[in-house]
């Protein structure tokens, strides 16, 4: 079986600091990992994923994540936060063995970045 | 941008009554999927669809679901009779192909309320 788990519900962060916002994942085989955002009466737009190669891996709107097999873990990441960015978030994983698609989520984040 | 639509934005049904939301994917994309968030929980897979059948569904999709692509345009999900426990945003989503490394594109929800 696969799950996720996002440690905090919410984040809060000073604009233009560093934020992070934790993934940790379980899954048999070889992960697929993805980080959805979504903003207030819109639906889950897809910031970025890992499938294999680089650990860091580099998103929308100057989002990355970084993958860490060890701690089964894929946080997602931006070096200076923007007021704009505050919105629910979303880690999702796709089993290696899977061909038709299931995302398992975890149970998001809130971001909240104050000017 | 190409983006996935679905009607209606709000929906409000009285218990037992039927209902059918309505999706439609974007234009290229061949697989088709059906999420739902109950509020306060996590984002849940419902079923995937490909070439005109289901390829896989959850414990959740019960015989009260039933999901179809009637014109080659729309996906839609149909409740049968629907409970108060069935009152949450369902997401419909599609994606190019249906391997694990690919994204899914979701759209912005139906919120559907049981009374």
């Amino acid at each position: 079986a696969q799950s996720v788990a996002q440690p905090e519900d919410q984040v809060n962060v000073a604009e233009g600091n560093p934020l992070t916002v934790k993934c940790t994942y379980s899954v048999s085989g070889n992960p697929y990992l993805f980080w959805y955002v979504q903003y207030p009466n819109r639906g889950l737009q897809f910031l970025l994923k890992y499938i294999t190669g680089d650990n860091l891996v580099k998103g929308s709107y100057g989002f990355e994540a970084e993958f860490n097999k060890s701690q089964t873990s894929f946080h997602l990441k931006k070096p200076s936060a923007l007021v704009s960015d505050s919105a629910l978030y979303f880690c999702a994983v796709r089993y290696g063995g899977t061909s038709y698609g299931k995302l398992t989520f975890g149970q998001g984040t809130i971001l909240t970045v104050h000017p | 941008e190409p983006e996935v639509t679905q009607t209606p934005s709000h929906q409000v049904t009285q218990m037992g009554q039927e209902v059918i939301l309505r999706c439609v994917p974007i234009s290229n994309h061949l697989y088709f999927y059906w999420y739902r968030q109950i509020l306060g929980q996590k984002v849940e897979f419902l079923v995937s669809f490909y070439n005109n059948e289901i390829s896989e569904k959850s414990e959740i999709f019960d015989d009260q679901f039933s999901v179809e692509r009637p014109d080659g345009s729309n996906f839609t999900l149909k409740i049968r009779s629907t409970k108060l426990e069935d009152s949450a945003m369902y997401f419909c989503a599609s994606s190019r192909t249906g391997g694990s490394s690919t994204e899914a594109f979701f759209g912005q929800g139906t919120r559907l309320t049981v009374v």
